[in-house]
């Protein structure tokens, strides 16, 4: 099994709905972060947690709400979902201090039509 | 000015070329250096990372640090067509971590 594990892989939803987008994780770090991914913009820092009773705004948070329901479980929401936020979305996580940098999840490419 | 710098190529080589990849950072108190490779669609893989001025070598990659200038690289040699990715420059302070936007590598058979 991967370690860290972000479903569902492909999503389409309509323009409005609501959408979770889950990530769970094996390495036992204790921090995990949120990214999306646009072409040409790099990585994005959506939200990070550091605990589980550690919630941090990224760069752009705007329409995004996440929950830490557990050490290894990071959930990122979508609420009332646009267009503009089809993109791919990644899960990561670092132990305390990210030195030995970050563990990706294998993404969810999600498309608002 | 971004915290990580990168060009975005496409920076193009042929094959068994050596490739050369280069970031600057801003953040004089980064003290972790990393590159990561990504595949169109995929996620970034960690393929090196370096802690201390100098080279660090791992297999066919090559990853050398300058921290006075401020300067990371990551050279490829005998590139191969399955070298082809984007190539993603990474720094932290331990606080924070940053990514560059990444150098597209084509390896050209």
């Amino acid at each position: 099994d991967a370690d860290v594990t972000q479903t569902p892989r492909n999503r389409i939803t309509k323009t409005g709905k609501r959408i979770m987008l889950e990530c769970s994780q094996t390495k036992g770090h204790d921090r995990m972060y949120w990214y999306r991914q646009d072409p040409g913009l790099g990585l994005r820092l959506i939200y990070y947690s550091f605990d589980v009773k550690d919630i941090n705004k990224g760069e752009i948070s705007d329409g995004y709400s996440v929950s830490r329901q557990a050490q290894a479980k990071f959930s990122l929401s979508l609420e009332s979902a646009i267009p503009n936020q089809t993109a791919l979305y990644f899960c990561a996580t670092s132990d305390l201090t990210g030195g030995y940098g970050y563990t990706f999840g294998s993404g969810t490419r999600l498309t608002v039509v | 000015q971004k915290e990580v710098e990168q060009n975005s190529g496409p920076l193009s080589v042929p094959e068994g070329a050596i490739a050369s990849l280069n970031c600057t950072y801003s953040d004089r108190g980064s003290q972790s250096f990393f590159w990561y490779r990504q595949y169109s669609g995929k996620s970034p893989e960690l393929i090196m990372f370096i802690y201390s001025n100098g080279d660090k070598e791992d297999g066919r990659f090559t990853a050398q640090l300058n921290k006075a200038s401020q300067y990371v690289s990551l050279l490829i040699r005998d590139s191969q067509p399955s070298d082809s990715a984007t190539y993603l420059c990474a720094v932290t302070n331990f606080n924070k971590f940053y990514f560059g936007s990444g150098t597209k590598l084509n390896v050209k058979p």
